[in-house]
């Protein structure tokens, strides 16, 4: 069966770095577009970024251009997203999901915090 | 990149329908079938019970059904059972961006 784990999440200073994961497994992880998505406390959720199976096109929210970028490595089944400059409204639960839009797995997502 | 707009709560007796409301532009939701939808329950990830405007996924009952006029995608659920209650939140794809509303939240009277 198709699980999504992600990892990584935990608290950070204004200004400082992140890199999430995502360890993928029960499907062709290279055949797949894949995503991040966050959803800040008690609060809605938003689209992050998506990376083609090749890893090029790679999308960002403008709210994050610049700041975040999206990777993978196929022969890990993993998918990554180093988040720098980070500010208190990055502060959420960041939720690795399968295809680029259409979501139709997600992982269990991990709590980042930003806070000094 | 805004966000798409659906009501901040809808609610129905057990057996009533609801229809949740999802308004976005012509660049987003009016010009793409890629209107998706996603129940969430309290402490859950979201689940996919609509894709492509319509369609359903293997084992979403049959009676989550979607559609979409103009900017306007539209969900309706059918025969409401108690364990229907959760948020739901709609999304389309753009060119640029990927959009999700603010979320309904469906209460089952």
């Amino acid at each position: 069966q198709v699980q999504l784990v992600e990892s990584g999440g935990g608290l950070v200073k204004p200004g400082g770095s992140l890199r999430l994961s995502c360890a993928a497994s029960g499907f062709t992880f290279s055949d797949y577009y894949m995503s991040w998505i966050r959803q800040t406390p008690g609060k809605g959720l938003e689209w992050v970024s998506y990376i083609s199976p090749s890893s090029s096109p790679t999308k960002y929210a403008d709210s994050v251009k610049g700041r975040f970028t999206i990777s993978r490595d196929n022969a890990k089944n993993s998918l990554y997203l180093q988040m720098n400059s980070l500010r208190a409204e990055d502060t959420a639960v960041y939720y690795c999901a399968r295809r680029g839009y259409n979501f139709d797995y997600w992982g269990q997502g991990t709590l980042v915090t930003v806070s000094s | 990149q805004s966000a798409l707009t659906q009501p901040r709560s809808v609610s129905g007796s057990p057996g009533q329908s609801v229809t949740i409301s999802c308004t976005g532009t012509s660049s987003d939701v009016g010009g793409y079938n890629y209107v998706s939808w996603y129940q969430q329950r309290p402490g859950k990830a979201p689940k996919l019970v609509i894709y492509d405007v319509s369609k359903r996924p293997s084992g979403v009952p049959d009676r989550f059904s979607g559609s979409k006029s103009g900017n306007t995608a539209s969900l309706t659920i059918s025969g409401l059972q108690a364990e229907d209650e959760a948020d739901y939140y709609c999304c389309s794809y753009a060119v640029t961006y990927t959009s999700f509303g603010g979320g309904t939240k469906l209460t089952v009277l």
